[in-house]
């Protein structure tokens, strides 16, 4: 019963280098989003996926990329990272475009 | 103008109290909209849809104004263990610019004894 999980949960890197943050869920969600938090700013959306193979930008896609090979996987990846790139990242999932989503622990990222 | 908006709050109440939180939002075409809760540094987790006709679940109330466009979330006989920071979720219509949910920035809330 694992649901949705991210790894790494912690994890510091220096200005330029690229990291790739992992999200994986176990119930076949067709949908699935990255999202990073900052105070002051809530949750904005970086880019989503509608099925495997399908991905969109959201509000704050500079910078990142991602993948969707497998419908249980939404890598990101900072190809370079950023100072401007410290947060949180949640991944989460959705059976549905308008229905609710559900939400992975989170990654805290520090860029250096 | 926001296309979601919260008071930031904090609401201090005390154990018992009755506390409402009210969001407003732009798109009028809006099609889905939820409350979430989120804990210190944890993860946003569903609490209600919320339903135009409105909606009940033990001690919290949701309902839906489309003709104002806003939300609201009513807690009754608050407990210590409601305080949180409460999230509130719009879903638009997707447009040209593509799929979107609009997460309000929270409205946090402590409860104390």
């Amino acid at each position: 019963d694992a649901g949705i999980t991210q790894s790494p949960r912690y994890k510091i890197t220096e200005t330029g280098r690229q990291v790739t943050l992992m999200c994986h869920q176990t119930w076949s969600h067709s949908y699935m989003f990255w999202y990073r938090q900052d105070l002051g700013h809530g949750l904005r959306l970086i880019y989503y996926s509608a099925a495997a193979d399908i991905t969109d930008k959201g509000e704050v896609p500079d910078g990142y990329v991602v993948s969707r090979s497998k419908t249980e996987n939404f890598p990101l990846t900072l190809e370079s990272a950023t100072r401007s790139q410290t947060s949180v990242y949640f991944c989460a999932s959705s059976d549905g475009q308008y229905n609710e989503q559900f939400f992975g622990p989170g990654t805290r990222l520090t860029v250096l | 103008r926001k296309e979601v908006e919260q008071d930031p709050g904090p609401f201090n109440v005390p154990e018992g109290a009755t506390v409402a939180f009210n969001c407003t939002y732009s798109n009028s075409a809006s099609q889905s909209f939820f409350w979430y809760r989120q804990d210190c540094r944890k993860e946003p987790k569903l609490l209600m849809s919320v339903y135009s006709s409105g909606n009940e679940d033990g001690r919290f109330t949701a309902q839906l104004n489309r003709a104002s466009q806003y939300i609201s979330l009513l807690i009754r006989d608050s407990k210590l263990s409601d305080s949180a920071t409460y999230l509130c979720v719009v879903k638009p219509p997707r447009g040209l610019s593509g799929f979107k949910t609009i997460f309000g920035a929270g409205t946090r809330l402590f409860v104390k004894a």
